[in-house]
């Protein structure tokens, strides 16, 4: 069964970078059927798609995040990793990994089939 | 990118059925078949109950499903029960490799 675990500081200060690791297991991070990407949840408000990545490079974002963030991949250690930099009070959130099927002519689709149980970031000085 | 449009709540009684609406934009629902929806738990992963507009992944119960009209797309949950109470989000494809979630729905069973 695959899992996926996300792991990083809870906090982070105000105009710093917000640094976030997910550790897949029970499965492949080179199956060229998926993305990885991370999904965020800031309090009392609905999901964001932050970004998604190919194992082999090809990486898309956000366009309202996209001057601020970077995803990459390690595939030696199975973990996919988030930098959000320059974070303010509203980068609070539940921060997600997730797996999301890719399509056959290639890029990604809306269909993510699996979630890590999301960790808690909250930017405050 | 605009978030998709989602009613914050929605509720029927036990035995009854209960549609969820999501609108988007022919940039997003209405330009792509990659419409899915997600159950949400406070407190837990985010569960796929449907994809491709219609599609159910194995072990979502077959009282779940979803359709498409224009740009708006619907998940009908039939014969509610109490488990079924959740938050449930609607995502699209945006084009140009970019997805887009609705703001959520609050479904109670009375």
């Amino acid at each position: 069964q695959l899992q996926l675990r996300e792991s990083g500081p809870g906090l982070v200060k105000p105009s710093e970078t917000l640094s976030l690791t997910c550790t897949v297991s029970g499965g492949s991070i080179t199956s060229i059927s998926y993305y990885w990407g991370w999904i965020r949840q800031p309090p009392g408000k609905g999901l964001e798609w932050i970004g998604s990545k190919f194992y082999t490079g090809s990486t898309y974002y956000n366009p309202s995040l996209k001057s601020r963030v970077t995803i990459s991949v390690d595939t030696s250690k199975s973990q996919i990793s988030l930098k959000l930099n320059s974070v303010t009070a509203a980068d609070t959130a539940i921060y997600y990994c997730a797996r999301l099927s890719r399509r056959p002519q290639g890029g990604t689709t809306a269909q993510i089939d699996y979630w890590g149980q999301g960790t808690l970031v909250t930017v405050s000085s | 990118q605009s978030a998709l449009t989602q009613p914050p709540s929605a509720s029927g009684s036990p035995g009854q059925s209960v549609t969820i609406f999501c609108t988007g934009t022919s940039s997003d629902v209405g330009g792509y078949n990659y419409v899915s929806w997600y159950q949400h738990n406070p407190g837990k992963a985010p569960k796929l109950m449907i994809y491709e507009v219609t599609k159910r992944p194995s072990g979502v119960p077959d009282r779940f499903s979803g359709s498409k009209s224009g740009n708006t797309a619907s998940l009908t949950v039939s014969g509610l029960q109490a488990e079924d109470e959740a938050n449930y989000y609607c995502s699209s494809y945006a084009g140009s490799n970019n997805l887009v979630f609705g703001g959520g729905t609050k479904l109670t069973v009375l």
